[in-house]
C-alpha cells in the first residue's frame, strides 16, 4: 500500500528565509503526490501536485516541490517565507490509474514564521 | 460555484445522541469523499461515492456510521449513538473522475465535539 511520511511535525523559519518541508513516499507503483495547506479551522487547499509530467512542480503562493525517485522524496520548498505561510502542511498520495483516487495523508507539519 | 460546502461547521452533542452532517460538492463533480481528521493527524479516508453509488468504505467506518448520496449530488454522513472518540473534524471533498491526476476540493469541515 502507498504511504507518505512527513519528517518534522513542527518547523519554524524566520520571515524571508527558505522554507523546506520534507515528505518521503512509499509506493510499489508510480504515485501521484500532493501538497495541501490547512489554515486553522479550515479545510484543505491544494498547493501543487505531481503527476509524472515533470519532476519539478510549481504551485500556488510561490511553493514548489521536486520529485526525486532515487530518494523517494517530494519535499516542499519556498525561497522566502511570508507571515501568511504559517499553517499546517500535508503531503498526500494516491495510486495513479487505480480507481477511486482516495488520498492517503501524512501526519502534517506545522509551519511557524518568526517575524 | 462557490466550492464544497459543509453544514454545520460546528456541532456539540451529548454522548449517545445521533448527528447528521451534510456536504454539497462542486456541482459537476461526480466523486465525493468523506475524511475524518483528529487533532494532530492528517485526514483519514472514510468512504467515497461515484455519483450515487457508495463504492468503498474504510474499516474506520463502524456500523454506527452511515453515508448516503441519494441523487448523486449532496451527501449526508450520520453517526448514531455518538461516542467521545467520534470527536473530530469531518471533511468532505469532491473531484471529477477521469481527469488524470485527481484534484480533490475540500470543504471547510464539520467539527464534532461529543461531551
Amino acid at each position: 500500500a502507498q504511504s507518505v511520511t512527513q519528517l518534522g511535525s513542527h518547523v519554524s523559519v524566520s520571515e524571508g528565509a527558505l522554507v523546506l518541508l520534507r515528505c518521503n513516499y512509499s509506493s510499489s507503483v508510480p504515485p501521484y503526490l500532493f501538497w495541501y495547506v490547512q489554515y486553522p479551522n479550515q479545510g484543505l487547499q491544494l498547493l501543487l501536485k505531481y503527476t509524472s509530467a515533470a519532476t519539478l512542480v510549481k504551485g500556488i503562493n510561490g511553493f514548489e516541490a521536486e520529485f526525486k525517485k532515487s530518494e523517494t522524496s517530494f519535499h516542499l520548498t519556498k525561497p522566502s517565507a511570508h507571515m501568511r505561510d504559517a499553517a499546517e502542511y500535508f503531503c498526500a498520495t494516491t495510486l495513479s490509474g487505480f480507481g477511486n483516487e482516495k488520498l492517503t495523508f501524512g501526519t502534517g507539519t506545522r509551519l511557524t514564521i518568526i517575524p | 460555484d462557490t466550492g464544497v460546502s459543509q453544514d454545520p461547521r460546528h456541532k456539540i452533542t451529548k454522548r449517545g445522541q445521533n448527528v447528521t452532517f451534510r456536504c454539497d460538492p462542486i456541482s459537476e463533480h461526480n466523486r465525493l469523499y468523506w475524511y475524518r481528521q483528529t487533532l494532530g493527524q492528517g485526514p483519514e479516508f472514510l468512504t467515497y461515492f461515484q455519483n450515487e453509488a457508495q463504492l468503498e468504505k474504510s474499516r474506520l467506518l463502524s456500523d454506527r456510521f452511515s453515508a448516503e448520496r441519494p441523487k448523486g449530488s449532496f451527501s449526508t454522513l450520520e453517526i448514531q449513538r455518538t461516542e467521545q472518540g467520534d470527536s473530530a473534524m469531518y471533511l468532505c471533498a469532491s473531484s471529477l473522475a477521469g481527469q488524470g491526476a485527481p484534484e480533490a476540493f475540500f470543504g471547510q469541515g464539520t467539527r464534532l465535539t461529543v461531551v
